[in-house]
């Protein structure tokens, strides 16, 4: 079957402008998560959907960072004012319960560069 | 803040030999997870190990844990140069209210061929 699919795969944009990057988890998963990765470094947790409970937006890097996850479906990550320490590889996962035990599934990642 | 640390950060080995990776990580846990990931690409997942469990293998794959010592190690047996990419360790923290997997910083492995 289909795994996570993210668009775009690569975004280049002026600093100061607003992007938004996309997430289409499998079917039927009800988590979901966002981690940003700088090249040559490890995960940075983003944030964390689960079905309808409040999202955990305890990694969201300040106030620029924003996503929301429509239906329990598609998720959308958008970053308002880019900087161009925001230049790095987004990475949507999704996974099909909150659970520890449930691992996750990666899209390829989006990278963004700001220029 | 980072929760595992994976050493040696980089690891280059010839084909056929062993690779060992080690994740040290701070907080109590419920499982620890290793994942994969090719050069451009998501990640993959490759094994999980319950905090109660001390050994697990699959396949090539053999990791280990130890809860006292906050510490796992993923053995690579008999490596090919397609098992070239960076290793991540993620654990779950056990007194977290939510499930977020928080990742190391990644062990980089080269099998020459």
């Amino acid at each position: 079957g289909a795994g996570v699919s993210q668009s775009p795969s690569n975004k280049v944009t002026e600093k100061g402008k607003d992007v938004e990057l996309r997430c289409d988890p499998i079917s039927g998963h009800t988590a979901l998560y966002w981690y940003r990765q700088s090249l040559g470094q490890g995960l940075e947790f983003l944030i964390y959907f689960q079905g309808n409970s409040a999202p955990d937006k305890s990694g969201l890097p300040s106030d620029r960072f924003s996503a929301e996850r429509t239906g329990g479906s598609v998720s959308t990550l958008t970053i308002q004012r880019t900087q161009q320490e925001d230049s790095a590889v987004y990475l949507c996962a999704s996974s099909p319960t909150a659970s520890y035990n449930s691992p996750l599934h990666f899209g390829n990642g989006t990278r963004l560069t700001v220029t | 803040s980072q929760q595992g640390e994976e050493d040696p950060q980089a690891l280059s080995i010839q084909e056929g030999e062993n690779a060992t990776m080690n994740c040290s990580y701070k907080t109590s846990i419920n499982n620890l997870q290793w994942y994969r990931q090719n050069s451009g690409r998501g990640l993959v997942h490759l094994i999980l190990i319950r905090s109660n469990e001390r050994e697990k293998h699959s396949g090539r794959l053999r990791v280990t844990l130890d809860t006292s010592k906050k510490s796992s190690s993923l053995l690579i047996t008999a490596s090919r140069a397609a098992d070239t990419a960076s290793y991540f360790c993620a654990t779950g923290p056990l007194m977290d209210s939510s499930y977020k997997l928080i990742f190391g910083s990644g062990t980089r492995l080269l099998v020459r061929p």
